[in-house]
């Protein structure tokens, strides 16, 4: 699986939106980008994911750019329970474990 | 939505003991994991299921077994708790083993082994 690249952490305003950045600059064809999120002392919980297209469900919206080499997480109106590490992660097609790096740690502030 | 439970959230066992941690979930999903999770380690595969009664080694299963007779319970048994197995286990389900089936994880039991 890709490797990927997150900053370590960002901050955002609450009732703002939260863009949280990732590259993957190495991703090939038939794999998938995944976001999760873990709050501290909780496991982690599955956000989005996508292939080539943009993708958005109840909790964010998920930009791919067109070579694939980043994506960008956007949670639209952060709260302070937004507040956790966020794992940007490549996975292939075949699946198997998931592969967590170090991830975003995204502070919401009031 | 998808409902992963882990049997307790926090968990106090000696060196020796033999150890249980139970995961259900009610999605009816074909495969189970159990991982770990320590600092600096990120997440490490221990095992984990594609059926009932099957099982498959992830990367680090020594020290470990785990059970699997009904499709929404898997267990993870330390065979005799050491030290270094203290640490967050998290269990996790998917529909799949594709790279298009998300895993749904639970809260984790954060087990101590004194």
């Amino acid at each position: 699986d890709a490797k990927t690249t997150q900053p370590p952490s960002m901050d955002c305003a609450e009732g703002r939106a939260a863009n949280l950045p990732c590259n993957h600059s190495t991703i090939s064809g038939n794999e998938y980008v995944y976001w999760y999120r873990q709050i501290h002392s909780q496991g982690p919980q599955y956000i989005i994911h996508g292939l080539k297209n943009n993708e958005t469900n109840e909790m964010a919206s998920l930009i791919i750019t067109e070579d694939r080499k980043s994506s960008t997480l956007i949670l639209p109106h952060a709260t302070l329970r937004d507040t956790a590490v966020y794992y940007c992660i490549v996975r292939s097609n075949q699946g198997g474990k998931l592969i967590f790096g170090q991830g975003t740690e995204l502070s919401v502030k009031p | 939505d998808v409902k992963v439970t882990q049997s307790s959230r926090y968990l106090v066992k000696r060196t020796g003991e033999k150890v249980f941690l139970e995961c259900v979930q009610d999605m009816d999903h074909e495969n189970m994991f159990w991982y770990r999770q320590d600092p600096g380690l990120g997440l490490r595969l221990i095992y984990f299921s594609y059926d009932v009664k099957m099982k498959e080694k992830g990367d680090i299963p020594e020290g470990y077994s785990v059970s699997r007779e009904k499709k929404e319970r898997f267990s993870l048994i330390l065979e005799s708790a050491s030290t270094n197995q203290t640490s967050m286990y998290l269990c996790a389900s998917s529909s799949g083993l594709s790279g298009a089936q998300p895993q749904h994880f639970g809260d984790g039991t954060r087990l101590s082994i004194l």
